[in-house]
C-alpha cells in the first residue's frame, strides 16, 4: 500500500504570496489532518479533515485554510504569506476521524522570504 | 489547551545501551500515539497506546492514563534510533504534540 505523498517537497515563496500544499492519503484512509512545525513552536495542529468536512481546527489565523475531495485528497492554503510561515507542513492520515493511529507524509518545507 | 512534556529533552546514548523516554500530559486523554521522527524530517508511528502496554521489536510502551503518563523503553538502541521521539495526544477536538526527547546514540 503506498504511503502519505505530499506536494510539492519543497517551496519557496515572497511574503504576500499565496501557497497551495497538496496531500494524497493513503488508499482508503478518509481522515486528514494538517501540522506545522517550526524551530521555536514545535509541531502545532491545524485542522482536520473527514469525508470533506474540516472537523476540527487549530489556533490558526483565518489566513491558514484547507478543503478535501471527494477522493480524500486534502489541500492546505495559506494565504498572504508572512515570514513566520515558513516550517515544515505535514500532514497525516488516518482510517477514521477523530485521530485514530496517523501516518505521515514526508512533509512540505516552506520557505517564505 | 493541555500541556503535553517530555523528559528527558536530550538524550546520548552508546550503541546497546537502554532508555526510557516519559510523556506526561496535564489533562485526560482520548488516545496517544508515540512517533519517531528520523533526521529527515519523516515522522513514523511507533504505538497507539491509550492505555495498557505495547511491544514491537526493542520498542515498548506503556501508558497509566489514570496517572497521566506514558512511558517508551528502547532496547539494544541501534544508531538508526537517533532522531526525535514524539508523544501526542487527542481531546474532543485538538491534537497535541510533546516537546520532545532528541536521541543520539553512538556507535
Amino acid at each position: 500500500k503506498a504511503g502519505v505523498t505530499q506536494t510539492p517537497r519543497y517551496l519557496i515563496k515572497t511574503r504576500g504570496q499565496q501557497v497551495t500544499l497538496s496531500c494524497s492519503p493513503i488508499s482508503g484512509h478518509r481522515s486528514v489532518s494538517w501540522y506545522q512545525q517550526t524551530p521555536g513552536q514545535g509541531l502545532q495542529f491545524l485542522f482536520e479533515y473527514f469525508s470533506e468536512t474540516q472537523r476540527n481546527k487549530g489556533n490558526f489565523p483565518g489566513r491558514f485554510s484547507g478543503r478535501q475531495f471527494s477522493n480524500s485528497r486534502s489541500e492546505m492554503n495559506v494565504s498572504t504569506l508572512e515570514l513566520g510561515d515558513s516550517a515544515l507542513y505535514l500532514c497525516a492520515s488516518s482510517l477514521s476521524r477523530g485521530w485514530g493511529e496517523q501516518y505521515f507524509g514526508p512533509g512540505t518545507r516552506l520557505t517564505v522570504t | 489547551g493541555i500541556q503535553v512534556e517530555q523528559s528527558p529533552p536530550d538524550l546520548i546514548l552508546q550503541e546497546g545501551a537502554n532508555s526510557t523516554l516519559r510523556c506526561n500530559f496535564s489533562d485526560s486523554v482520548n488516545n496517544l500515539q508515540w512517533f519517531h521522527q528520523n533526521p529527515w524530517g519523516q515522522l513514523i508511528n511507533l504505538f497507539y497506546i491509550p492505555s495498557g502496554t505495547k511491544q514491537n521489536g526493542r520498542l515498548s510502551a506503556t501508558t497509566v492514563a489514570t496517572e497521566r503518563y506514558s512511558l517508551l523503553y528502547i532496547s539494544s538502541s541501534q544508531t538508526t534510533d537517533s532522531g526525535v521521539y514524539f508523544c501526542a495526544v487527542s481531546t474532543g477536538n485538538q491534537f497535541y504534540f510533546g516537546t520532545g526527547t532528541s536521541l543520539t546514540v553512538i556507535p
